[in-house]
């Protein structure tokens, strides 16, 4: 199985700074026929259930602000959130689909400082 | 908007058998290219899959618990269902139903609000 590790596990940032998580795989999640990265990002505010935000390792979803992108290629990965607001609060989860069971890293606790 | 909801016993025994419901609503799980799976997530820690299945009865599950989940669909009232047997409070999550593109692990863009399950005698 693929194991998923993200750093840090918690994070403190202050409003409107960047914020940085980063995901490393076990092994290459990246298709090579198709050249694609097989990585997600998820938001989990408290209380509620996992938000897509990002697919394919850098394809925000719709409806997703700007300031938050995704980069990285292989077997690491990064989730920037470029000017943090108060609503960005919550844990951060990468999840590899390049291979079943697909598996999620331990997540990050995103807060403001 | 399509909208999943989870629904089912909160509290089950150990060593009985739980099972939960997924209803879709404002859209049909009648369609190729999607698969529907549920997904666990016990209390302050991270994300399990479960395994997912087709609306044509075809299911995928994750080895770790193959052994004691069974998925299942009842296409014509747009559900999905999971089993699991045999619980310990190692069980003890909240359950979430969600859907996946394309390939049964594959990211998921939909997600029911949870259902929360507790195994405790």
């Amino acid at each position: 199985d693929i194991v998923m590790t993200q750093s840090p596990d918690s994070l403190a940032v202050s409003l409107g700074e960047r914020a940085t998580i980063n995901c490393k795989s076990s092994q290459s999640v990246l298709y090579n026929s198709n050249n694609k990265n097989y990585l997600a990002w998820y938001q989990q505010r408290p209380g509620q259930p996992p938000k897509l935000l990002i697919s394919w390792a850098s394809t925000r979803e719709s409806g997703v602000p700007d300031r938050f992108s995704g980069s990285g290629s292989g077997t690491d990965f990064t989730l920037t959130i470029s000017s943090l607001q108060a609503e960005d609060v919550a844990v951060y989860y990468c999840q590899q689909y390049y291979d079943s069971p697909c598996s999620f890293g331990q997540g990050t606790k995103l807060e403001i400082k | 908007q399509l909208q999943l909801q989870e629904s089912g016993p909160g509290l089950v025994k150990p060593s009985e058998t739980m099972s939960l419901t997924c209803t879709a609503s404002g859209g049909s799980i009648i369609i190729d290219n999607y698969y529907w799976g549920w997904i666990r997530q016990p209390p302050g820690r991270g994300l399990e899959w479960i395994g997912s299945i087709h609306y044509s009865g075809s299911t995928y599950y994750n080895p770790s618990l193959k052994s004691r989940v069974t998925i299942s669909v009842d296409a014509s009232k747009n559900q999905f269902s999971v089993t699991m047997k045999s619980v310990t409070v190692a069980d003890t999550a909240m359950y979430f139903c969600a859907r996946a593109h394309t390939v049964p692990y594959r990211y998921f863009d939909y997600w029911g609000q949870g259902a929360l399950v507790t195994v405790s005698s």
